[in-house]
């Protein structure tokens, strides 16, 4: 697609239900990455995927957080259990290829989903 | 720790002005910074980088410097644009693929 896809735009959900987020990458993007933002915050580094490689798993904030990219595209960021501090937009990101993330080319990222946790 | 660090939440500026946005970061190890643009309901859209070899980089109507012995880098915007009006969020790198995000800066240019 000409942009990344992310859905659903808005999520409301009762605490302790689980949610799903789908980004969908530019197409022949290889690297893929989750950010979240909360209120009033800066973004901040949930997890990184790069072509076939394993995961960069550092961000995520706890076992009840984690993703999955089939296929090398679509990637899905579940979250587990849900508790009111998961509220917040969860933004996906892809760039050609992570080495070039920064030389002058950035990431491209989606709308992002507004998460809210009642 | 906020190892990047945007102080002024707000900063409003008339049409045709400089704008100067700041950025303080405290990690020497950041290796590239970044700027991002954002726009209500939307996702950052990224603007311009330097890498910590340089201490400018200009594009167009934006420059970027960087004063690695203060740990600060700035956002220049000449002549400030209605449609410059955005959140801009200051980012770093350190190592891996991550980047470190400020919370952003509200920028409203008025006419």
């Amino acid at each position: 697609g000409a942009g990344v896809s992310q859905s659903p735009s808005n999520k409301v959900t009762e605490k302790g239900k689980d949610v799903e987020l789908r980004c969908d990458p530019i197409s022949g993007h290889t690297a893929l990455y989750w950010y979240r933002q909360s209120l009033g915050q800066g973004l901040e580094f949930l997890i990184y995927f790069q072509g076939n490689s394993a995961p960069d798993k550092s961000g995520l904030p706890s076992d009840r957080f984690s993703a999955e990219r089939t296929g090398g595209s679509v990637s899905t960021l579940t979250i587990q259990r849900t508790q009111q501090e998961d509220s917040a937009v969860y933004l996906c990101a892809s760039s050609l290829e992570a080495g070039l993330a920064y030389m002058g080319y950035g990431y491209t990222f989606g709308s992002g989903t507004r998460l809210t946790v009642v | 720790d906020q190892q990047v660090k945007q102080n002024s939440p707000s900063l409003s500026v008339q049409e045709g002005r400089i704008s100067i946005l700041n950025c303080d970061y405290t990690n020497s190890m950041f290796d590239y910074f970044l700027w991002y643009k954002k726009y209500p309901a939307e996702g950052p859209t990224f603007l311009i980088s330097i890498s910590s070899i340089k201490d400018k980089n200009e594009d167009g109507r934006f420059t970027v410097f960087l004063n690695k012995s203060a740990k600060h880098l700035s956002l220049h915007i000449v002549p400030s644009q209605p449609g410059d009006s955005a959140v801009y969020f200051c980012a770093a790198r350190a190592s891996g693929y991550a980047l470190n995000f400020g919370k952003g800066t509200s920028l409203l240019v008025t006419p």
